[in-house]
């Protein structure tokens, strides 16, 4: 079972400044990759699938990169309704199944 | 526009069963694979199920296998979800979830309905 981990498990910042989140995969899940944030009391909402592509409706400012075991989800100048828990999800190969990771925490100061 | 509505959640003592819908409008239903994911009270993620858009295939974690089925009534645009042996670690919301199909794999999650809570307790 492919396992993901996040860093850091928070994050405060300021708005106006760059956020940078890990995940790391304990083996390679090529480019299978998602990020996903989801504010208190509401469900997840898809942000970046297949480690760099942008769902529909989300703002140029959140960016995804990454290969294999290494990835980051990026924005570039915090908003003050960018705050939340972020998540990475891969998808497996075969069979399809589906991990998350443990979530990271974006305060927003 | 998408929606999707989670019902049937509920108190349930553990060892019983309950089933989840989820009523989905704003989309061809027919033609999407469908997950269910549930999070544990103050916890993160967890996915529970994937059914392909024709319902032939299902795909499980081993934390709920031979207890969860997962279906589909693409005639009623409705998706469920069948929980037996319910234990107390079952607790948590449950969301269904479109799949984005992107390039014909299942894989991202998109959008979410949102959710409905079942609680195991005696």
């Amino acid at each position: 079972e492919i396992v993901l981990t996040q860093s850091p498990a928070t994050l405060s910042l300021s708005p106006g400044e760059r956020a940078t989140l890990s995940c790391r995969a304990s083996q390679s899940v090529d480019t299978y990759l998602a990020w996903y944030q989801q504010k208190p009391g509401q469900a997840p909402r898809l942000l970046i699938y297949d480690t760099s592509n942008r769902a529909t409706g989300i703002p140029v400012r959140f960016s995804g990169s990454g290969s294999g075991t290494d990835f980051t989800l990026t924005i570039s100048s915090l908003e003050p309704e960018d705050f939340g828990v972020y998540y990475c999800q891969q998808r497996g190969n075969w069979p399809p199944i589906f991990t998350f990771g443990p979530g990271t925490t974006v305060d927003i100061k | 526009q998408v929606h999707l509505v989670e019902s049937g959640g509920g108190v349930v003592q553990p060892g019983r069963s309950l089933r989840l819908s989820c009523a989905a409008s704003g989309f061809t239903f027919s033609s999407y694979g469908m997950h269910w994911v549930r999070q544990a009270p103050g916890k993160g993620l967890e996915w529970v199920s994937l059914i392909s858009f024709d319902g032939k295939y299902k795909y499980y974690p081993e934390s709920v296998k031979g207890r969860f089925t997962i279906s589909r009534d693409n005639s009623k645009n409705t998706l469920y979800l069948q929980m037996n042996s319910l234990r107390a670690e079952d607790t948590a919301v449950y969301y269904c979830a479109k799949d984005l199909d992107y390039l014909g794999i299942p894989g991202w999650l998109d959008p979410w309905g949102q959710g409905t809570l079942v609680t195991v307790s005696s």
